[in-house]
């Protein structure tokens, strides 16, 4: 059964330094997130991709982050200087986003420690 | 702003017992409502999708329920097994741009744990 695959699965940076974390969504799904979730805490929403452009993004947002789709399967979120507040677990789902059900699968995940 | 509630937080019961895990949500202009199981360091795996105009979706032993106007799902889940020891998550999709772009608002989760 297709799924979504995250890398690395852990990821280690100093302070300020600039992380990728990557993703290959479903294929043939049109809609691509990203989600963070700090330890102990909830799952939020951070962006939402579609058609070579962000559709929606959250408060969480802001300029230290961007996404792309550099090619026809990755779909990447940049962290241009992390800070010790971004070590979290990242989530990248994907959704077919046609017939109006829109269910979301989700990756493994990718947890990023900021040192 | 939507905001999602869990309750109970956690729950631990016996095997073999039929349980329901609560889910409520601030906002009724939902376009689908999902719940999801989370393994402890894990990503989530999608259990259940309801659309706003379903009432119910099944799915092996697992119902949820939805009742958009009053902000409730739930879900029950028959005859339990340790194998269903999870974190349990609901989460909304506001229907804003037609429901794909937007992201979903998670509530914390119920942690449960079926004991052998």
């Amino acid at each position: 059964e297709p799924e979504v695959t995250q890398t690395p699965s852990h990821q280690v940076t100093q302070m300020g330094q600039e992380v990728i974390l990557r993703c290959v969504p479903i294929s043939n799904h049109l809609y691509f997130y990203w989600y963070r979730q700090i330890l102990g805490q909830k799952v939020e929403f951070l962006v939402s991709f579609y058609n070579n452009e962000i559709s929606e993004k959250s408060e969480i947002f802001d300029d230290q982050f961007s996404v792309e789709r550099p090619d026809g399967s990755n779909f990447t979120l940049k962290i241009r200087s992390t800070k010790l507040e971004d070590s979290a677990m990242y989530f990248c789902a994907s959704t077919p986003g046609q017939g109006g059900k829109n269910e979301q699968f989700f990756g493994p995940g990718t947890r990023l420690t900021v040192l | 702003k939507q905001e999602v509630t869990q309750i109970p937080a956690a729950l631990s019961v016996p095997e073999g017992e039929n349980l329901v895990l609560n889910c409520s949500f601030t906002d009724s202009a939902i376009y689908n409502l999902q719940w999801f199981r989370q393994d402890p360091g894990k990503g989530l795996t999608s259990l259940l999708l309801i659309q706003s105009s379903q009432r119910e979706q099944t799915s092996g032993r697992l119902n949820a329920s939805l009742d958009k106007s009053s902000g409730r799902s739930t879900l029950y889940i028959a005859a339990s097994q340790p194998g269903d020891s999870a974190t349990y998550l609901c989460a909304t999709q506001e229907g804003d741009s037609g429901g794909g772009a937007d992201g979903l608002t998670f509530g914390k989760g119920t942690h449960l744990i079926i004991q052998p």
